[in-house]
């Protein structure tokens, strides 16, 4: 099993580009995940989809963010326009059913 | 306001020490779950507990659920230098899905 697989591992970006981050969870889990980790915050949590469907989008921080799940192996996540303060590492995480999720290893976003 | 809190943010001890880790919280929680976070990576699951008061063993981790379900703790036995990492609890909610929050960390060094 390849795990969740997230693209880019890294990603710099001048303010006000748009970036997106993508994601495809391991095969067969049906909830998707995706967290932003920072010194100063931790790890939240941005939105979750259950069988691709978006169920609580609470944690995304502004309009600016957006994300979608057109089909259970592949998820994306925008930001436009993006902003210095978007830098931190993003996470998409895969679980099948409750009490565990895997995580990819994150793509760690730069805004300069 | 972080909805979970651990303690202690920081620990830096000696190979051989015991130690141990709390994850508190106001609310009620359907399950709790400790992840370990090395550099680099995305969080690892160690261990889930669910029931109110529930102890679990992983070698020379213990891990325990309190009888309320608001929170928990990991005890390490005889530290050693490969513990070292960040260690994330992260509790279980139900928000028309199950969701998973998490708390800020605990970053452990043990040195040898």
């Amino acid at each position: 099993d390849a795990g969740v697989i997230q693209s880019p591992r890294h990603e710099v970006t001048e303010m006000g580009q748009e970036v997106t981050l993508r994601c495809k969870p391991i095969s067969g889990h049906n909830s998707l995940f995706w967290y932003r980790q920072t010194m100063m915050r931790g790890l939240e949590l941005l939105i979750y989809f259950n069988n691709n469907v978006p169920i609580d989008d609470s944690g995304m921080p502004e309009d600016r963010f957006s994300a979608k799940m057109p089909n259970a192996s592949f998820s994306t996540l925008k930001i436009q326009p993006s902003e210095p303060r978007d830098s931190a590492v993003y996470f998409c995480a895969s679980s099948e059913g409750r009490f565990r999720a895997f995580f990819g290893q994150g793509t760690r976003l730069t805004v300069v | 306001t972080q909805l979970l809190e651990q303690s202690p943010q920081f620990l830096s001890i000696q190979e051989g020490e015991n130690l141990t880790v709390y994850c508190n919280s106001s609310s009620v929680f359907s399950s709790l779950q400790w992840y370990r976070q090395e550099p680099g990576e995305g969080p690892v699951l160690l261990v889930t507990v669910v029931t109110g008061g529930e102890v679990k063993k992983l070698k020379r981790l213990t891990f325990q659920f309190g009888d309320a379900r608001k929170d928990s703790s990991l005890h390490i036995t005889a530290a050693q230098p490969g513990d070292t990492g960040l260690y994330l609890c992260a509790g279980e909610r139900w928000g028309g899905g199950f969701k998973t929050i998490f708390g800020a960390g605990t970053r452990l060094f043990v040195k040898a």
